[in-house]
């Protein structure tokens, strides 16, 4: 299993909604990312996990929290958004072997988001 | 961090070699080139990543002088599927440090 999936492929939600979005990587990798992206964009890192623990948060709004349960599930909690956080959200994983410099990400296909 | 500069678009032809050139001034010694490939609403696509010199796989070939201060993606005869957004990105994905997309460079290519 070589892919990363993301569910549910596409949300509408009200600014008053709590909803989740889902990543799922079979890999064995041990970073998992968020990105967010705006049409014609490019994508602007939000959160990143390393061995579950999370290593990054770019002074991210608090209406997203993320959650790593286990290393192969990454949960984005989205509540009370705002139109503006409509986007497509994309997750991403990396293998993170020791110090080996990789940079290879595998993406998922992202969430299409819209906040009405 | 180091900031890239790219072309924002290019445009070729079905068959033509393209060279996607990317200026990283500031690059440290630490950090890597890496190259995604991104099409309409789907998730970037990693090509390439480097060091120095020259670097090749079965998708495209990086060529890096030795001041490493710039890049070039050089992608051999291309299809009309290789239309997409290319990223050049500098840095080392650590899980502390993470890379930066800059703004990438749109391919045509035409027919």
């Amino acid at each position: 299993d070589t892919e990363v999936t993301q569910t549910p492929k596409h949300l509408v939600m009200g600014m008053t909604n709590k909803k989740s979005l889902k990543c799922e990587q079979h890999m064995g990798h041990r970073a998992m990312y968020w990105y967010k992206q705006k049409a014609k964009k490019p994508p602007e890192l939000m959160f990143v996990y390393s061995y579950e623990k999370l290593s990054i948060n770019e002074s991210v709004p608090s209406r997203f929290s993320p959650e790593c349960p286990n290393s192969s599930l990454l949960n984005l909690h989205l509540h009370a958004l705002q139109p503006e956080d409509s986007a497509l959200y994309l997750c991403a994983s990396n293998l993170k072997r020791g110090t080996e410099a990789n940079n290879e990400q595998f993406f998922g296909p992202g969430t299409r988001l819209t906040v009405l | 961090l180091a900031k890239t500069t790219q072309p924002i678009s290019m445009d070729s032809y079905e068959g033509q070699e393209v060279n996607i050139t990317c200026s990283h001034n500031n690059i440290a010694t630490n950090d890597y080139i890496t190259w995604y490939q991104q099409f309409p609403s789907q998730g970037p696509r990693f090509i390439i990543q480097g060091y120095k010199t020259k670097v090749t796989n079965e998708v495209a070939s990086l060529f890096i002088p030795a001041d490493r201060k710039s890049s070039t993606l050089s992608l051999p005869r291309v299809s009309l599927s290789d239309t997409a957004v290319y990223y050049c990105l500098v840095g080392m994905d650590t899980g502390r440090r993470a890379l930066t997309f800059g703004s990438g460079t749109r391919l045509q290519v035409q027919p």
